[in-house]
């Protein structure tokens, strides 16, 4: 079974400051993709970042960077220079690029990061 | 930019009724999604769709919950007789084929069953 963890339920990080919120995921497949997403209060869901299991180098979007880490299954999020603004609710999830289970995504429990001015 | 939009913002429904959520997709996008997301749960997936069939459902997708594509453009969740759990926010989300099939996010249908 395919599962995502993010064992972090809050944190909290001083403004301009850097943040790495964790996700661990496991899975069988050679094959996947995984993702971050973030949800304000208002309850969209806009996606930060992908990073696929077959790239050689960890994707960057802007301020976020995904450190991928294969061989301990781990794909945490690092947000450079934080803002208000970010404070919101994320979520990893993981896509299975696989024969089987082809089109389902795995969403972790969340992190809720609050920025202090 | 293209978005997927979803109607209506909230529904709220009595025990038992049916009701059914709507969403327009991104128009060149292939692929469907339905998730729903408890009050501070996490968010679950329920169904996916491509070429006009279901292509993986979970197991809270059960006999009372439907998904259709009735016309090319609106993609819908039908609830066949609620109940008290089935209160949550409800995502549609689509994509299109690519590398990362990055899916899109609409706004979400606040459902409450009372």
């Amino acid at each position: 079974a395919q599962k995502i963890t993010q064992t972090q339920p809050g944190m909290f990080v001083q403004e301009k400051e850097a943040v790495t919120l964790d996700c661990t995921y496991d899975t069988s497949d050679q094959s996947y993709g995984l993702f971050w997403y973030k949800q304000p209060s208002s309850g969209e869901m806009i996606f930060l970042i992908y990073q696929g299991s077959y790239d050689e180098q960890n994707a960057t979007e802007g301020r976020y960077s995904l450190n991928f880490q294969k061989a301990r299954k781990s794909a945490n999020l690092v947000i450079s220079a934080s803002q208000l603004g970010d404070s919101a609710m994320y979520f990893c999830a993981m896509r299975d690029l696989g024969r089987n289970n082809f089109n389902k995504f795995y969403f972790g429990s969340g992190t809720k990061l609050n920025v202090k001015p | 930019e293209p978005e997927v939009t979803q109607t209506p913002s909230h529904q709220v429904t009595q025990m038992g009724q049916e009701v059914i959520l709507r969403c327009v997709p991104i128009s060149n996008h292939l692929y469907f999604y339905w998730y729903r997301q408890i009050l501070g749960q996490k968010v679950e997936f329920l169904v996916s769709f491509y070429n006009n069939e279901i292509s993986e459902k979970s197991e809270i997708f059960d006999d009372q919950f439907s998904v259709e594509r009735p016309d090319g453009s609106n993609f819908t969740l039908k609830i066949r007789s609620t109940k008290l759990e089935d209160s949550a926010m409800y995502f549609c989300a689509s994509s299109n084929r690519g590398r990362s099939y990055e899916q899109y996010f609409g706004p979400g249908t606040r459902l409450t069953v009372t």
